[in-house]
């Protein structure tokens, strides 16, 4: 089974709205890092947080990180309609393989 | 300074026939790894590969899929015999000669691969 699984599966809001997802994993991790992927395209790093960060901020992203709860969550603030895209957490496990495991994604509509 | 480049971007064939998927890391960039991703799914890890190795490839089937990574060239995901069951884009990553443990990793726009 995937190591993270985003919530909601997909979401639509309107411009300026702020857009939160979440994504809950199993086993303990070294780090975790969300990833966007436009239609038709690859995936473009947005953030990495580690296992003893609890908040990071880029832009209008802010991760957390609560590793207790075994979950991190992606917030977009003021959103815009080139948000439009899926999302993705990938967790890379402590001790063994450093090879990230991703969710299946949570899909992020924005409506201008 | 040139991304992750995969070619060709769209690849047609008909079942039994051979694919063969080619990416090039960022430039200083050693470390490559394959994706492959379903529709409305996640990525699934296949191969990692460091020049001339094979790192770790537990996540690719057992038969008909092989990677490479020579010294000079791209990386190349070959498919033997395909099917239709492995229709699918397939993604290629690179990260820097640190590794993933601590960065990022850049990908590539992709191979979809359509088997008739």
């Amino acid at each position: 089974s995937q190591q993270g699984e985003e919530d909601p599966q997909a979401l639509s809001i309107q411009e300026g709205e702020n857009a939160t997802m979440n994504c809950s994993y199993k086993t303990s991790i070294n780090n975790l890092q969300w990833y966007r992927q436009n239609s038709g395209r690859g995936l473009v790093h947005l953030i990495l947080i580690r296992s003893n960060e609890r908040e990071k901020h880029s832009g209008r992203l802010r991760v957390t990180l609560d590793t207790s709860k075994k979950s991190s969550s992606l917030l977009i603030t003021a959103s815009r309609a080139a948000d439009t895209a899926s999302y993705f957490c990938a967790t890379v496990s402590s001790g063994g393989s450093y090879i990230p495991t991703f969710g299946r994604g949570t899909s992020l509509i924005v409506h201008p | 300074n040139a991304g992750v480049m995969q070619n060709p971007r769209h690849l047609v064939r008909r079942r039994g026939q051979e694919a063969r998927l080619r990416c090039s890391p960022m430039k200083g960039h050693s470390h490559v790894y394959w994706y492959r991703q379903l529709p409305e799914e996640g990525l699934k890890f296949m191969v990692y590969l460091q020049k001339e190795n094979i790192i770790d490839e537990s996540g690719m089937p057992k038969e008909r899929f092989s990677a490479e990574f020579p010294k000079e060239g791209p990386s190349i995901l070959r498919i033997q015999q395909v099917v239709r069951g492995d229709s699918a884009a397939y993604f290629c990553a690179s990260s820097p000669t640190s590794g993933v443990l601590y960065n990022e990793q850049f990908f590539g726009p992709g191979t979809r691969l359509t088997v008739l």
